[in-house]
């Protein structure tokens, strides 16, 4: 069983629409958990950390739960800049390397 | 905003070289970490170094790899003898001790 998994897509949104996609993770101990976003051929940069409680930033909300070992991330009010992929990430500790899933893949459209 | 920096962003090698990739962590942190991520997959982690030593590494991280932080500033990635397998993009990351972790805009190694 992989890591971390997520549905690669694409999800194809209209324009100031909302999506939703998910991740699960295997590794129970795993401790912190974020969403980045990488555009085509560029690093990965953060999005947002996912606290339990859930948390929210802008149009984005992400949700963690720890007992079905899953987070989600929804966007509303897709934009055309929002077109990326993905990448669900987790790791066991501070200083402690950073599992990546294999990304989805979000196109925008107008 | 203090960032990561990596050089150079295309690397052309033939197999069998040796390559250095280098980068510029940000400067009050103390994690660095090399990924890599072959076209088409996930990102993957190689190694991670504190305090001046490797504190983990993955199997991808065999003999052939090794990592120098040879001054206060710069955080290197040695390939001895590169194989076709080893092209992909090498990503450099730093944290300063929290679980965040910021990445640099990488290096493109294409083993020919």
């Amino acid at each position: 069983r992989k890591e971390v998994e997520q549905d690669p897509g694409p999800f194809n949104v209209p324009e100031g629409a909302t999506v939703a996609f998910n991740c699960t993770y295997s590794n129970s101990a795993s401790q912190s958990f974020f969403w980045y976003r990488q555009d085509c051929r560029k690093e990965p940069k953060l999005l947002m950390s996912v606290y339990s409680s859930g948390n929210e930033d802008g149009r984005f909300t992400a949700q963690l739960n720890r007992a079905s070992q899953y987070i989600s991330l929804l966007i509303r009010d897709s934009k055309l800049s929002d077109s990326a992929t993905y990448l669900c990430v987790v790791n066991k500790a501070a200083g402690n390397k950073l599992t990546f899933g294999g990304g989805t893949r979000v196109l925008v459209k107008p | 905003e203090p960032e990561v920096t990596q050089t150079p962003s295309h690397q052309v090698t033939q197999m069998g070289q040796e390559v250095i990739l280098r980068c510029v962590p940000i400067s009050n942190h103390l994690y660095f970490y090399w990924y890599r991520q072959i076209l088409g997959q996930k990102v993957e982690f190689l190694v991670s170094f504190y305090n001046n030593e490797i504190s983990e590494k993955s199997e991808i991280f065999d003999d052939q790899f090794s990592v120098e932080r040879p001054d206060g500033s710069n955080f290197t990635l040695k390939i001895r003898s590169t194989k076709l397998e080893d092209s992909a993009m090498y990503f450099c990351a730093s944290g300063g001790g929290r679980e965040t972790q910021y990445f640099g805009p990488g290096t493109r190694l294409l083993v020919l």
